[in-house]
């Protein structure tokens, strides 16, 4: 049974229109993060929640947001996505916000900007 | 310097060989280390973490940290084609709620 959840799993938006990727987990975990991964590069922490705590990273740009209403759901909103915005965005959860908490995966969101 | 440093490969090991992955960190303080698994297009997949100096064994995989030394590797015994894919190495700090990863070696097991 999946256990991060992330829709869609492909997305094609036009330059400049925004977008909003989602993410749900039914572990119960109380951290979640958003990631964006392009090609052969590491993934890059955008922001996360450690319940309803926002944490956002600095360099994460201003045109990411995220909104997380409820323990199960967090989403991405890319308010004018542009060319170089194309790439993989991963959802993962932790149980807590200590070090020796394992993450784990959603199978990715791929972006593609027209 | 990158907090996360890892050869890139490609790694090329004939099957049934061993696979040895190795990854150095800046932050004297990380305090847990993981080991993912990605294939190409797909999400990263946990496979090992260690916390401990030492060893820790897990089927055909084997952890190695050296908190001195700020390395650890990845030990994949009797290689199988299945085993190819990019390893990333990942490292957090105790005081933070974040991991950093490297940009991970790509491993090829060939027949």
């Amino acid at each position: 049974d999946a256990m991060v959840i992330q829709n869609p799993r492909y997305q094609v938006t036009q330059f400049g229109k925004p977008v909003t990727l989602s993410c749900s987990q039914t572990l119960n975990h109380n951290v979640m993060y958003w990631y964006q991964q392009k090609s052969s590069q590491a993934p890059k922490l955008l922001f996360h929640y450690y319940d309803k705590d926002f944490n956002n990273e600095a360099d994460t740009p201003d045109n990411f947001q995220s909104r997380r209403p409820n323990t199960s759901f967090c989403f991405l909103d890319i308010r004018s996505p542009g060319l170089g915005d194309a790439a993989m965005y991963l959802c993962a959860t932790s149980r807590g916000a200590s070090g020796d908490s394992e993450q784990y995966f959603g199978p990715g969101t791929r972006l593609t900007v027209t | 310097q990158k907090e996360v440093e890892q050869n890139s490969g490609p790694l090329s090991v004939p099957e049934g060989a061993i696979a040895s992955l190795n990854c150095t960190y800046s932050d004297r303080g990380s305090q847990s280390f993981f080991w993912y698994r990605q294939y190409s297009g797909k999400s990263p997949e946990l496979i090992m973490f260690i916390y401990s100096n030492g060893d820790k064994e897990d089927g055909r995989f084997t952890a190695q940290l050296n908190k001195a030394s700020q390395y650890v590797s990845l030990l994949i015994r009797d290689s199988q084609p299945s085993d190819s894919a990019t390893y990333l190495c990942a490292v957090t700090h105790s005081s933070a709620s974040k991991i950093i990863f490297g940009s991970g070696t790509r491993l090829s097991i060939r027949p």
